[in-house]
């Protein structure tokens, strides 16, 4: 059974960059069969997709947030990176990794247990 | 982008009632829907894909229907364990979520 665990701080400061990685267990991230997602929650804008890495390296991310996303892959290690810069209050979230079968696009199938990232100074 | 709405936001309802919860979606995406439950401090679990298939190991009073931009969620009758916040979801790309509806115990 595949497990997803996010890991990185809890505390950002303002106009910095957040950094978390999700390790992948149970399962090879280089599996050809599944999209390796991130997505978070915050009460003022509820569930938020934020995009996607191929274990080849190709992304997919959300418009809203394109220009300050990078999400890397580390197939050696099964873990996935989101990277977030100019962090403001607004991205103060619980962040999720998830999987999804590329087959079924987006479909959030197994998901992690969430990490709460605080911006503030 | 596509705008997902729910409706409604709070439900009240009694063990054993049957329940409806609609999504609207700001145009077609034919059957490209999921509906997950979410408890407090967890993440949400899928329970409902393609509309109205019912994801392994979920429970048969659940189910879905709908196609284009209205689709319904219904618990055929209500256990203590159901009492939750639901999402749709389109999950075209970008996907996109309603704002949630909570069950609460009337």
């Amino acid at each position: 059974q595949v497990q997803l665990q996010e890991s990185g701080p809890g505390l950002v400061k303002p106009s910095q960059t957040l950094s978390l990685t999700c390790t992948v267990s149970g399962g090879s991230i280089s599996s050809g069969d599944y999209y390796w997602n991130w997505i978070r929650q915050s009460p003022g804008k509820g569930l938020e997709w934020i995009g996607y890495i191929y274990y080849t390296g190709s992304t997919n991310y959300n418009p809203s947030l394109k220009s300050r996303v990078t999400i890397s892959v580390d197939t050696s290690k099964d873990q996935f990176s989101l990277k977030l810069n100019s962090v403001t209050a607004a991205d103060t979230a619980v962040y999720y990794c998830a999987r999804t079968l590329v087959r079924d696009q987006l479909l959030l199938t197994y998901w992690g247990q969430g990490t709460l990232v605080t911006v503030s100074s | 982008d596509i705008q997902m709405t729910q409706s409604p936001s709070t439900l009240s309802a009694s063990v054993g009632d049957r329940v409806t919860i609609t999504c609207r979606a700001s145009q077609s995406i034919n059957k490209w829907l999921a509906w997950y439950q979410q408890k407090p401090g967890k993440a949400p679990k899928l329970l409902i894909y393609k509309a109205s298939s019912l994801e392994g190991g979920v429970p048969s009073r659940f189910s879905g229907s709908g196609s284009g931009t209205e689709f319904t969620l219904t618990i055929s009758s209500l256990q203590p364990d159901d009492f939750a916040t639901y999402y749709c979801q389109q999950y075209t790309s970008p996907c996109s979520f309603g704002q949630g509806t909570k069950l609460e115990i009337k």
